[in-house]
């Protein structure tokens, strides 16, 4: 089935130790997305990527950052974790270039900062 | 920047209860309005959306949901709910640029059947 796939689906690391999520979709979209999702929050979109153009939100901290080296992969690098960085880090996907097109979200990876 | 309400963030209901999830948004332009639902342990999954035309919109598993202009709001709706329903209901509206443009999610409903 195509789908949004995200790995690892938990990740750990240290304060200040740089970690790096990881999205696949089968689904050939040209729009990837990654959101934010704190605990009982709302998830808040942190940038997108349409095909190689890079959107980054106004008030994502440089502290994130993104890469896509296809169409198929996205990742999130987050270059010195904080305690305040944990939370659900989820990927989404749309096809891009018409205003009716619907997000596919993959299942999330729960981030935890020691 | 556009916001989204979600009234209720635990409603506990039985078993054939109507349900009535409210969503407000604050935005002055033309939107496109989303239900996403979380099954425990899974994913977001669409529920339905709203795009244009016809404000009642009907989605899967017997959801539905009404779009009201002049009061920015989107409630979601089921007549009679299942014990299945037990989920986090997610509102969320994406500004008339659409395409690519991101969402903006409401902070969740949560949703508890009772058998």
């Amino acid at each position: 089935d195509a789908m949004v796939i995200q790995n690892p689906r938990y990740q750990v690391t240290q304060f200040g130790k740089p970690v790096t999520l990881s999205c696949s979709q089968t689904l050939n979209h040209n729009v990837m997305y990654w959101y934010q999702q704190k605990s009982s929050q709302a998830p808040k979109l942190l940038f997108h990527y349409y095909d190689k153009d890079f959107n980054n939100e106004a008030d994502t901290p440089d502290n994130f950052q993104s890469r896509r080296p296809n169409t198929s992969f996205c990742f999130l690098d987050i270059r010195s974790p904080g305690l305040g960085d944990a939370a659900m880090y989820l990927c989404a996907t749309s096809r891009g270039g018409a205003r009716t097109d619907t997000q596919y979200f993959g299942p999330g990876t729960r981030l935890t900062v020691l | 920047a556009q916001s989204v309400s979600q009234h209720n963030h635990h409603v506990i209901l039985s078993e054939a209860a109507s349900l009535e999830l409210g969503c407000n948004y604050s935005y002055g332009g033309t939107v496109n309005l989303f239900w996403y639902v979380q099954y425990p342990g899974q994913h977001l999954q669409l529920l339905l959306k709203y795009f244009s035309g016809d404000p009642l919109v009907k989605g899967i598993k017997g959801f539905e949901a009404e779009f009201i202009k002049s009061k920015f709001s989107f409630n979601l709706r089921k007549p009679s709910v299942q014990w299945s329903d037990t989920a986090e209901y997610f509102c969320a509206v994406q500004t008339s640029g659409g395409g690519a443009d991101g969402l903006t999610f409401g902070k969740g409903t949560h949703l508890i059947i009772q058998p």
